[in-house]
């Protein structure tokens, strides 16, 4: 399993671009970079995942290099609700169970 | 949208009962997992389930634990004999297929568990 690294927390302002980079240099030939975002007291919320380059999608931005040993997620213009806890996941497109390290905490500030 | 649903949102026990956690997943959904998430700690793996039987459980998952999926719907987490370190909170997730869409799971709201 690759281990991540990413920052334990981040502060923005409404209405700023939010980037996340996580940290994979072990990242496997198979392995899927998947984000998550948890809200204090919910559970975690898929928001992308991808394998190389870009993805989009209605929530969040995924930029992944060719060597595929980072992924950074950006989130557009952030409202005070995106305040959160973040998680970058890497793992075989096969697996089955996620493992999720310490995230991301965002404060988003107004 | 469909979502997957947990009851009881809160449960308080003694230590050395027997608790129930119940989880109705997504109805077509055909992986389940539970997860934990201690206060304040990671959310960690607890088992997965697939055809009505475990398809792979962590260290955490003990004897004093199981699952089951008693009906068409509904997907149970049962701790035979709570102790205090079982305090957490306890989610439910589900996907529909395994392969690259297993890492888009659904996780349900959580149950906090506290054993006193």
């Amino acid at each position: 399993l690759a281990k991540t690294t990413q920052p334990v927390s981040m502060d923005s302002y409404e209405g700023q671009e939010v980037n996340i980079t996580c940290s994979h240099n072990n990242i496997a030939t198979n392995d899927y970079i998947t984000w998550y975002q948890q809200f204090p007291s919910q559970g975690p919320r898929f928001i992308i995942q991808g394998y190389k380059t870009k993805v989009t999608n209605e929530v969040a931005s995924l930029f992944i290099p060719a060597d595929r040993k980072s992924s950074t997620l950006s989130l557009p213009r952030v409202s005070l609700s995106d305040t959160a806890v973040y998680y970058c996941l890497v793992g075989k497109a096969a697996g089955n169970k996620l493992t999720f390290g310490g995230g991301t905490r965002v404060l988003v500030k107004p | 949208e469909p979502e997957v649903t947990q009851t009881p949102s809160h449960q308080v026990t003694q230590m050395g009962q027997e608790v129930i956690l119940r989880c109705v997943p997504i109805s077509n959904h055909l992986y389940f997992y539970w997860y934990r998430q201690i206060l304040g700690q990671k959310v960690e793996f607890l088992v997965s389930f697939y055809n009505n039987e475990i398809s792979e459980k962590s260290e955490i998952f003990d004897d004093q634990f199981s699952v089951e999926r008693p009906d068409g719907s509904n997907f149970t987490l049962k701790i035979r004999s709570t102790k205090l370190e079982d305090s957490a909170m306890y989610f439910c997730a589900s996907t529909l297929i395994g392969g690259a869409s297993s890492y888009e799971q659904y996780f349900g709201p959580g149950t906090r568990l506290t054993v006193t």
